[in-house]
């Protein structure tokens, strides 16, 4: 099946610092990508939708200046948090949708980016 | 917009009994109900999918029922083992190319043994 892949897996920074989170669709082009975020024990909580040249959409409460994102290939998607914040901390979870195939199209998740800010 | 209610919201059950798990939504609108499981620091996993237009769809151990009428969907899996033991997310979406997936609250699946 699809996949989605996430880099870094992982981050630990320190606070006021800017880290960038890469997705990337590895056998399919992704004209949508979705940026979720998910605290512990919480459930995925849709953050922005990244279409492929244009700017992405936000959701209600997600600050577009702190959280960044480009979408500048078919494949690829970054989200940037800037001046991070120990409560930015949490689990960062992007998924792709192939839209050539009808809205219908299944969505994949990447395998998460935990990131840390002390 | 769209709403997902899932219960329970933890469940346990002895190894090869089934365990099922219902999810309700709010929108008409939705058409498109998949699952996911997610193991302790991974992404979700799409485990199965129904859309609209049937109303249940089985893949081995797992099953999935939809009652449009009733806005309700379930979860079934049975003959569980215990690699079964995940937090699993119910979730819908619409059927536009802007609509998004919006996730249940999870369960958390524990299997005895």
């Amino acid at each position: 099946g699809a996949v989605v892949s996430q880099h870094p897996s992982r981050v630990i920074c320190k606070s006021g610092t800017s880290v960038k989170i890469e997705c990337r669709s590895l056998d399919f082009q992704a004209t949508t990508m979705f940026w979720y975020r998910q605290f512990p024990k919480q459930s995925l909580m849709l953050m922005a939708t990244s279409n492929e040249g244009s700017k992405a959409t936000y959701e209600q409460g997600v600050e577009k200046d702190k959280f960044l994102i480009n979408h500048a290939s078919l494949t690829l998607s970054t989200l940037t948090v800037t001046s991070a914040h120990p409560e930015d901390s949490s689990f960062y979870i992007c998924s792709a949708r192939d839209l050539a195939g009808g809205p219908q199209e299944t969505q994949y998740f990447g395998p998460g980016t935990r990131l840390l800010v002390l | 917009g769209e709403n997902v209610e899932q219960h329970p919201s933890t469940l346990s059950v002895q190894e090869g009994d089934s365990a099922v798990i219902k999810c309700t939504y709010s929108d008409s609108a939705s058409n498109y109900f998949p699952w996911y499981k997610q193991e302790l620091g991974k992404g979700p996993q799409l485990i199965i999918d129904i859309r609209s237009n049937v109303g249940e769809k089985k893949d081995q151990r797992i099953a999935v029922t939809l009652n449009k009428t009733a806005k309700h969907f379930s979860l079934h899996i049975t003959e569980t083992q215990p690699e079964d033991s995940a937090v699993y997310f119910c979730a819908a979406r619409g059927y536009s190319s802007a609509s998004k997936i919006i996730f249940g609250s999870g369960t958390r699946l524990s299997i005895r043994p």
